[in-house]
């Protein structure tokens, strides 16, 4: 499975979008990009997920660009609840195992 | 509907004891299974993944071990217990070899002393 980067942490103002880049410039064609996030003390909770197409789901929306190189997960309206840990992983469809890097920690602010 | 279930949820051992932590699926039949283990301020790191019943997969050469005695129960054990066993340990379940979304437990936090 390819390897992501993400920037170890960012802040938001609360009711703003909330941007999380990541970038996956080895991935491969039969690759798709999974969003997960945990916070504090819980299990990671899925998010979101994409091949090539823009995604979009009641939580987040996904943009992956054109050469898939990278991907974007916005939170449209961040809420305090928001505050987590945010996980990008690039997998096969079929592959059982989910490869957790450091992720980005997203702290929401009032 | 399909709940996950963990016990005990925090535990503290001495080094050297012996360790079981089991984990349970409802609601759903013949599911992958997974364990996880977080270290503090570390990411997510699998452990183990089972496709079914005897069948376990170990991804990291350690002094754990898991068994599947049945279709929807995951068990985690150690025959003598290391500091550096200490963690946040996740059991997750997912269905179907396309599945893209794995399910989390609430986890078990052990604490080596």
């Amino acid at each position: 499975d390819a390897k992501t980067t993400q920037p170890p942490s960012m802040d938001c103002a609360e009711g703003r979008a909330a941007n999380l880049p990541c970038n996956h410039s080895t991935i491969s064609g039969n690759e798709y990009v999974y969003w997960y996030r945990q916070i504090h003390s819980q299990g990671p909770q899925y998010i979101i997920h994409g091949l090539k197409n823009n995604e979009t789901n009641e939580m987040a929306s996904l943009i992956i660009t054109e050469d898939r190189k990278s991907s974007t997960l916005i939170l449209p309206h961040a809420t305090l609840r928001d505050t987590a840990v945010y996980y990008c992983i690039v997998r096969v469809a079929n592959g059982n195992k989910l490869v957790f890097g450091a992720g980005t920690i997203l702290r929401v602010k009032s | 509907s399909q709940t996950i279930h963990q016990w005990p949820a925090t535990l503290v051992q001495p080094v050297g004891s012996p360790l079981s932590l089991e984990c349970t699926v409802e609601g759903t039949s013949n599911p992958n299974l997974y364990w996880y283990r977080q270290a503090a301020g570390r990411g997510l790191q699998l452990l183990f993944y089972s496709v079914g019943i005897g069948q376990i997969s170990s991804e990291v050469p350690q002094n754990l071990s898991a068994s599947r005695p049945q279709d929807r129960q995951f068990i985690l054990s150690s025959k003598k217990l290391l500091l550096s066993d200490s963690g946040f340990y996740l059991c997750a379940w997912s269905v179907g070899l396309a599945a893209y979304e794995q399910y989390f437990g609430p986890g078990t936090r052990l604490t080596v002393t």
